[in-house]
């Protein structure tokens, strides 16, 4: 069946550091990958999206890299910020119906 | 504010209520989503609207009943609910919603307690 995983359910760093989130999906396809941020008690806000065909995709101090062989999506947010602190979510989609999101990261940039 | 509204943000009903969640787009689009977000369990899609028709309906339980009067809303019926409905009930919409699913914008949800 198909799964999305991300590395950890929560990741504690400092501020000033590069945060490094993982998503790794297994029988699955993606055509395009999509990251989002949620804040508690709020909708998820969409960041980035990259497509298969596209290895890294930046915005400001967001770089979301997608290897197909690895099946694998790293998101990575330089000079963290406290503020930058969330949950992150990857989704999936394919050139069909399905689009899911993993479980997502919990961010904290300690001060 | 995101674009998309959505009342009430908070609820609290009993298992032989009915209610309904209303969702508002204000962006022009054509696809609408209803997704449930339980805790420690990944956003879970429910319904896809596309252009008010429903294009998916991911086996969810027929006390869940979705409305789509127009492309800029979309209610969610609630009858005779479990306690395990309780969740974050989140509304999206895109641009479209067929196949390469366009960046979703959502909603800040409401909360659903089924005592």
């Amino acid at each position: 069946s198909q799964k999305i995983e991300q590395n950890s359910e929560a990741l504690n760093i400092q501020e000033g550091k590069t945060a490094t989130l993982t998503c790794n999906y297994t029988n699955y396809s993606p055509a395009y990958l999509q990251w989002y941020r949620q804040d508690p008690g709020r909708g998820p806000v969409f960041l980035l999206l990259i497509r298969e065909n596209e290895k890294e995709k930046r915005k400001e101090r967001l770089k979301v890299t997608f290897d197909t062989t690895l099946k694998q999506s790293l998101f990575h947010i330089t000079a963290s910020q406290p503020a930058d602190s969330a949950t992150y979510l990857c989704a999936l989609g394919d050139y069909g119906q399905n689009f899911v999101f993993g479980p997502g990261t919990r961010l904290s940039v300690l001060p | 504010e995101t674009g998309v509204t959505q009342t009430p943000r908070h609820l609290v009903m009993g298992m032989t209520n009915k209610k309904s969640l209303k969702c508002e787009q204000h962006l022009g689009h054509n696809a609408m989503y209803w997704y449930k977000q339980s805790a420690k369990k990944p956003l879970e899609l429910m319904f896809v609207y596309n252009f008010k028709e429903q294009t998916e309906n991911n086996s969810v339980p027929s006390r869940f009943s979705p409305e789509c009067p127009n492309s800029s809303h979309l209610f969610l019926h609630l009858h005779t609910l479990q306690p395990e409905d309780s969740a974050l009930y989140l509304c999206a919409s895109s641009q479209e919603g067929g196949a390469s699913r366009d960046t979703q914008y959502f909603g800040p949800g409401t909360r659903l307690t089924v005592l």
